[in-house]
């Protein structure tokens, strides 16, 4: 089965300033997709951002972005400008072919005013 | 975007009780839906996974008659806490495919259910 790692339970960035959060993932598919959602004190799980595998373009929407090394199954998300309404729990997720989805175990971040 | 509607986001139920909670795509079929488990801050377990008009698949250590799931249409996922306890209490969330965007396509997230069983 696939694994998702998140390696930093906690971060915490100054408002404006940039902050990266890690992911990894070990898996032997070629194709699949990856994810980082965002699950603010609501708890209301929201989609971040996404790259397709065979993508070698990394992904970017607004303020966040992904630096995705593929032979490195690294799949990180740079979040630039940072705002208060970042402060949340970020998931790395990976969706195999198969549609079985894999969360890493989250990074909570905070945003310093 | 697409809109998962979880109902009901929050319930109190006494010890031996069955609780039902409702996961609806609202705007979108769903060709699967997924129900998790989340402690608190901790990740998303994966309970089961539930296709339209069969049977769910449930992951290993959950117990299938206790965790009552039932995939009844396109739109609607049902789970089914039969004979609450309290180390039942949870958050229980779900999740839906739309049928339109495999195999790319990202999960939509209902709101989540709050269950606390005294």
């Amino acid at each position: 089965a696939q694994t998702v790692t998140q390696s930093q339970p906690e971060m915490s960035v100054q408002e404006a300033e940039t902050v990266t959060l890690s992911c990894t993932y070990d898996t032997s598919e070629s194709d699949y997709y990856l994810f980082w959602y965002k699950q603010p004190p609501s708890r209301q799980m929201i989609l971040v951002i996404r790259q397709e595998a065979y993508k070698q373009q990394n992904a970017t929407e607004n303020r966040f972005s992904v630096n995705f090394q593929k032979a490195a199954k690294s799949f990180s998300l740079k979040i630039s400008d940072s705002q208060l309404g970042d402060a949340a729990m970020y998931f790395c997720a990976y969706r195999s072919t198969g549609n079985q989805f894999y969360f890493g175990t989250g990074t909570s971040l905070t945003v310093i005013p | 975007g697409a809109v998962v509607s979880q109902h009901p986001s929050w319930v109190i139920c006494k010890s031996g009780t069955s609780v039902k909670i409702e996961c609806r795509s609202l705007d979108f079929q769903a060709t699967t839906m997924f129900w998790y488990r989340q402690f608190p801050k901790q990740s998303l377990m994966l309970m089961a996974t539930s296709n339209e008009g069969s049977k769910a698949t449930y992951e290993q250590g959950v117990e299938k008659d206790k965790f009552l799931i039932n995939h009844a249409s396109l739109t609607l996922s049902t789970l089914t806490v039969t004979s609450a306890h309290p180390e039942d209490s949870s958050f229980y969330i779900c999740s839906a495919l739309r049928r339109d965007r495999t195999p790319t396509g990202e999960l939509f997230f209902g709101e989540g259910s709050r269950l606390t069983v005294l």
